[in-house]
């Protein structure tokens, strides 16, 4: 059965940083792109980031302006994501999403399994 | 970015009736469109994948269907355990983007 695990969500203040875990089993985790995916509460789903299997391609919404970045550790099957200068519009839950694809952008990728997600909420 | 917009943003049906939800597409993605069901308080999960494709598991009362720019989500038998909000999806040009989401109801 695959599973994804997040971890390392909780409130934060603005400006602070916060890094997001997912480790994730039932796959070969070293075959697959995974993403980053937020939904905030009672809103739409918008995707954050992705990663390829090998780490060789990252790719981010322009919306944040390059204060995430992610990355992963294939020996430990794990997915991260760090978060830093955090606004109060990032407050949303953050699923770690497994690709269909090696790739991060292929055409044809969907996003077969997600994780249960954890809520980050950035607030004073 | 390509932009999805989905139709309705809500709407409310009878157990067994058949529901129809469409995306629209702001260019042409060929078949790569996915469809997600979220159940309330639920992880979205694949319904639908490559516009008309089932994963294993899905009930096959879900149908997807189009090619281009129009995609139609269809269920035929609608059931109580079908409550949830449904989700368009788009990885065919640029950053992976998301309609809206549309809100199924039972009256």
């Amino acid at each position: 059965e695959v599973q994804l695990v997040e971890s390392g969500g909780g409130l934060v203040q603005p400006g602070r940083s916060l890094r997001l875990s997912c480790v994730g089993s039932g796959f070969n985790f070293d075959e697959y792109a995974i993403h980053w995916v937020r939904q905030a509460p009672g809103k739409g789903l918008e995707w954050v980031s992705g990663i390829s299997a090998n780490s060789g391609r990252t790719k981010y919404a322009d919306s944040l302006g390059g204060r995430f970045t992610i990355s992963r550790d294939n020996a430990k099957n794990s997915l991260f994501l760090q978060m830093s200068n955090l606004r109060p519009d990032d407050t949303a839950f953050y699923y770690c999403v497994k690709d269909s694809e090696f790739l991060i952008d292929a055409r044809d990728a969907n996003f077969d399994f997600w994780g249960q997600g954890t809520l980050v909420t950035v607030s004073s | 970015d390509l932009q999805l917009t989905q139709s309705p943003s809500s709407l409310s049906a009878f157990v067994g009736d058949r529901v129809t939800i469409t995306c629209r597409a702001s260019g042409s993605i060929s078949i790569y469109l996915n469809w997600y069901q979220q159940r309330p308080g639920k992880a979205p999960r694949l319904l639908i994948y490559a516009a008309s494709r089932l994963p294993s598991g899905v009930p096959s009362r879900f149908t997807g269907s189009g090619s281009g720019t129009d995609f139609t989500l269809t269920i035929s038998r609608l059931q109580a355990e079908d409550v949830a909000t449904y989700y368009c999806q788009q990885s065919y040009s640029g950053p992976p983007t998301f309609g809206q989401g549309s809100k199924l109801e039972i009256k």
